[in-house]
């Protein structure tokens, strides 16, 4: 079964921790990216990778960090630095013949 | 900025209607693809059109492409209340390697 996996589906954090979101795709894609959405918005971007141990960033990098050790993993850590990090978070991952980008399910991050 | 816009914002239509909604981009593109977000969910690709196409369809959808006016739309024909959802597009630019998506169309279908 292929596809792109996310978890937690729902994350809850206190003030002043860090934590990580975990993405882990089958699809053998070497691009993969991370965004952000916010009630009634569209996405942005935080990081994104295309090929293991690179990344950049991307829009909204601020209080984010992102490692890439495994092409099927790319997981995502919301520093204490991120002043507003309530939101959902999706991961995507690439094809690299007509850049088709496919979705997690995404996980939806709480601050208490 | 290279951000798609989805227009309109919201749309609201009967069962067996069809619906149009409408993307605008700033740059030249690769490609754009079509996006539906059911709510709390992820995004499910839809469809991919690339710059040198003008009209794709796959089941119930057709996408056009206007490079010259650089916008697209989405039919979605004989709507079924299991479309409601919310639509995005996307855009990926001739240069660089990110994605641009707009804010999205919310439909609702009625029963």
């Amino acid at each position: 079964d292929g596809g792109i996996t996310q978890s937690p589906k729902y994350l809850f954090r206190k003030e002043g921790q860090n934590v990580t979101l975990s993405c882990e795709q089958n699809l053998n894609h070497d691009a993969m990216y991370w965004y952000r959405q916010d009630p009634g918005q569209g996405l942005r971007l935080i990081y994104y990778s295309q090929i293991v141990n690179d990344f950049q960033k991307g829009d909204i990098a601020e209080g984010y960090s992102v490692s890439r050790e495994k092409k099927e993993s790319f997981p995502l850590t919301v520093t204490s630095a991120q002043k507003n990090p309530t939101a959902f978070y999706l991961c995507a991952s690439t094809t690299a013949v007509y850049n088709e980008q496919f979705f997690g399910p995404g996980t939806r991050l709480t601050v208490l | 900025s290279q951000q798609g816009e989805e227009d309109p914002q919201a749309l609201s239509i009967q069962e067996g209607e069809n619906a149009t909604m409408n993307c605008s981009y700033k740059t030249s593109i690769n490609n754009l693809q079509w996006y539906r977000q059911n709510s709390g969910r992820g995004l499910v690709h839809l469809i991919l059109i690339r710059s040198n196409e003008r009209e794709k369809h796959s089941g119930r959808l057709r996408v056009t492409l206007d490079t010259s006016k650089k916008s697209s739309s989405l039919l979605i024909t004989a709507s079924r209340a299991a479309d409601t959802a919310s639509y995005f597009c996307a855009t990926d630019a001739k240069t660089g390697n990110q994605f641009y998506f707009g804010t999205g169309t919310s439909l609702t279908v009625i029963p």
